[in-house]
């Protein structure tokens, strides 16, 4: 069954600084992934997609970005965090049929 | 884009209680799936349940797609089945949609 790395579990970074969250998985092959943010313990929001290696849906105009060096790597970065970033941020993999799975996220303070 | 609204959102209990959580949708339903959120944050994936009826020990989950509603029940609480319970569907290019969730608490 597939699994899915993402890390750290915490982290505070000052505002105006860059970020990188990696999210990797294993047992799978040409998965969908995904980055999601929570706010506030509720209500998740979409903000990446990606299909393949190199390939990078947005679905909100934002402050970060994110890439697919390979397969089964998806990263997620900013070079300059906002205090609004502040979130909880979820990797995700979907498979056939797009059930979803969600890594064990990262709770990030932009202080 | 799809609305999905869930109801209620919150719910407490006492442990060994049933519960019926319930998940409204505006559009056709595309891979509508359950989700639990234990207390640190881990999602879960429950059910993937576009139509029909599914068990899976003391929890199961009915969509009725020409209604475009689904309902999760619980059966027999425990006070690990605490948590933020959510509905989401859609997927694809768009992901999917989630509601708000129902916060649930269990108390022994």
């Amino acid at each position: 069954s597939q699994t899915i790395h993402q890390w750290p579990a915490t982290l505070v970074q000052p505002v105006g600084s860059p970020l990188s969250l990696e999210c990797t998985v294993e047992g799978t092959s040409n998965p969908n992934l995904y980055w999601y943010r929570q706010a506030a313990g509720r209500g998740l929001q979409l903000l990446f997609y990606s299909v393949g290696i190199g390939q990078i849906s947005s679905e909100v105009p934002q402050n970060l970005s994110a890439s697919r060096p390979q397969d089964r790597q998806f990263i997620l970065s900013s070079k300059k965090l906002l205090l609004s970033d502040s979130g909880f941020y979820l990797c995700a993999l979907g498979q056939g049929g797009e059930k979803l799975f969600f890594g064990s996220g990262t709770q990030l303070s932009v202080l | 884009g799809i609305q999905v609204e869930q109801s209620p959102p919150d719910l407490i209990l006492q442990e060994g209680a049933n519960s019926t959580l319930r998940c409204n949708f505006s559009d056709s339903v595309n891979n509508l799936q359950w989700f639990h959120q234990n207390p640190w944050g881990q999602l879960i994936n429950l059910f993937y349940i576009p139509s029909g009826t599914k068990q899976n020990g003391r929890l199961s989950a009915t969509t009725v797609a020409t209604e475009r509603y689904s309902l999760l029940y619980i059966s027999s609480s425990q006070t690990t089945d605490s948590g933020v319970y959510f509905c989401a569907l859609g997927g694809g290019a768009d992901g999917l949609t989630f509601g708000k969730g129902t916060h649930l608490i269990i108390q022994p």
